[in-house]
């Protein structure tokens, strides 16, 4: 089955740009969505389809997607972008979605 | 406003069944499907399955599939989500969400619904 593989943590500097990665078996021919989960709250959409941010997502956050990488970027990361992100794919093999460990951002 | 609101938090012994609902407002809920996914405590996010509000159709997680069965009422915009056989494993926040249908990716969640798993 298809695996998805993010670090466990990242830190990013008040301000300064955090990038977060998604690995997959050439991801890049997939399209990627990006989820932020804050504690004890539901998951939120913040990126979908490699680079697309819904409606009320800060420009802030961006996506890529190419290779054997995705990455989630967050420009002047705030303090209020701390939170567990998760990558999702669909792995059309198993016909099934497929998240990534998800990776636990901290903002210094 | 998209909404999507789910029962609440269950308590079940080993072996039995649970159902947990998801009522949805705020959209056409036939034009989306529902996805339901299930997080352990202090783990990840598990993709259980997705049903179109459309027609019904059903897609499985292959880990879950004989257990678990996934169900809309167009009449009430609400989608049920039954999971039989509990184990302790099955512990989770379950969550529906509504899916994009064609995108695989869910743009709006419930609040979550707990399922505790205990003898």
């Amino acid at each position: 089955s298809y695996e998805l593989t993010q670090p466990l943590s990242v830190s990013v500097a008040l301000g300064q740009t955090a990038r977060i990665t998604c690995g997959g078996n050439n991801i890049g021919s997939k399209n990627v969505h990006w989820y932020q989960q804050k504690p004890g709250q539901a998951p939120v959409l913040v990126i979908y389809r490699d680079s697309n941010r819904p409606s009320g997502i800060p420009e802030r956050f961006s996506g890529s997607n190419s290779g054997n990488t995705a990455t989630l970027t967050i420009s002047r990361a705030q303090a209020g972008d701390e939170a567990d992100y998760y990558c999702q794919v669909w792995d059309s093999s198993t016909a099934n979605v497929v998240f990534g460990g998800g990776t636990k951002l901290t903002v210094l | 406003q998209v909404q999507l609101v789910q029962s609440g938090a269950e308590v079940k012994k080993p072996g039995a069944s649970v159902k947990v609902s998801c009522k949805a407002s705020g959209y056409t809920f036939t034009s989306y499907g529902i996805s339901w996914v299930r997080q352990a405590p202090g783990q990840g996010l598990e993709w259980m399955g997705w049903i179109s509000a459309y027609n019904g159709n059903t897609n499985y997680a292959q880990k879950l599939q004989g257990r678990v069965t996934m169900t809309t009422d167009t009449s009430t915009s609400t989608a049920y989500m039954e999971l039989r056989s509990l184990r302790s494993d099955d512990t989770a926040v379950y969550y529906c969400a509504r899916g994009v249908v064609g995108g695989w990716y869910d743009d709006y969640w419930g609040q979550g619904t707990l399922v505790t798993v205990s003898s």
